[in-house]
């Protein structure tokens, strides 16, 4: 089945180390996103790619950063994670064009900063 | 700008009776409306969306939603809610049809009590 896959589900890391989360989609979608999501909360759009087009939201840190070296990759890299980054990550793809199509989730990484 | 509202945090119901799920919205032109369930540890799964046309939409597992335009309202529904249906619900909407982003509300709880 088409997917959108996020490695690992689980990531821990220390205070200040660096981490990268990955996903992957089988979708051949042109959008591909990051959000952080804590507790429950609404998913915070960090980020999103429209084909190589990088396109960062006003209030991502400068810590988040994001690579997609092609279609179907694209990486959430933080340099130096700090507690308050410890959320779920979700990355999402979208289809390009009208209709309003919907954006499809991978399950996400749970990231624990020590 | 647009914006979504779900006035209520928490929402419980018992099983077998009719459940819904509020969300009201605010866009400058012609709203596209999305639900999406997410279940405890996992990603965000679509359940419906409205574009245009018919105001009642049939979506995944028994859901639908009703649009309203006078009402600004899009409100999730079923007729018998299944303990199962218990996860996080996000009302999203989006301001034009071939735009990239989605806005969350902040999601409401639905507890489905045996």
């Amino acid at each position: 089945d088409a997917m959108v896959i996020q490695n690992p589900r689980y990531q821990v890391t220390q205070f200040g180390k660096p981490v990268t989360l990955s996903c992957s989609q089988t979708l051949n979608h042109n959008v591909m996103y990051w959000y952080q999501q804590k507790s429950s909360q609404a998913p915070k759009l960090l980020f999103h790619y429209y084909d190589k087009d990088f396109n960062n939201e006003a209030d991502t840190p400068d810590n988040f950063q994001s690579r997609r070296p092609n279609t179907s990759f694209c990486f959430l890299d933080i340099r130096s994670p700090g507690l308050g980054d410890a959320a779920m990550y979700l990355c999402a793809t979208q289809t390009r064009g009208g209709g309003a199509p919907e954006q499809f989730f991978g399950p996400g990484t749970r990231l624990t900063v020590l | 700008a647009q914006s979504v509202a779900q006035p209520e945090d928490q929402v419980n119901v018992a099983e077998g009776n009719p459940l819904t799920v509020k969300c009201t919205y605010s866009v400058s032109g012609n709203p596209y409306l999305f639900w999406y369930v997410q279940y405890p540890n996992r990603g965000l799964q679509f359940l419906l969306k409205y574009i245009t046309g018919d105001n009642l939409v049939k979506g995944s597992y028994g859901f639908e939603a009703e649009f309203n335009k006078s009402q600004t309202s899009f409100h999730l529904k079923k007729p018998s809610a299944l303990v199962s249906d218990s996860a996080l619900y996000f009302c999203a909407v989006r301001d034009w049809a071939g735009a990239n982003n989605l806005f969350f509300g902040t999601g409401t709880r639905l507890t489905v009590i045996p």
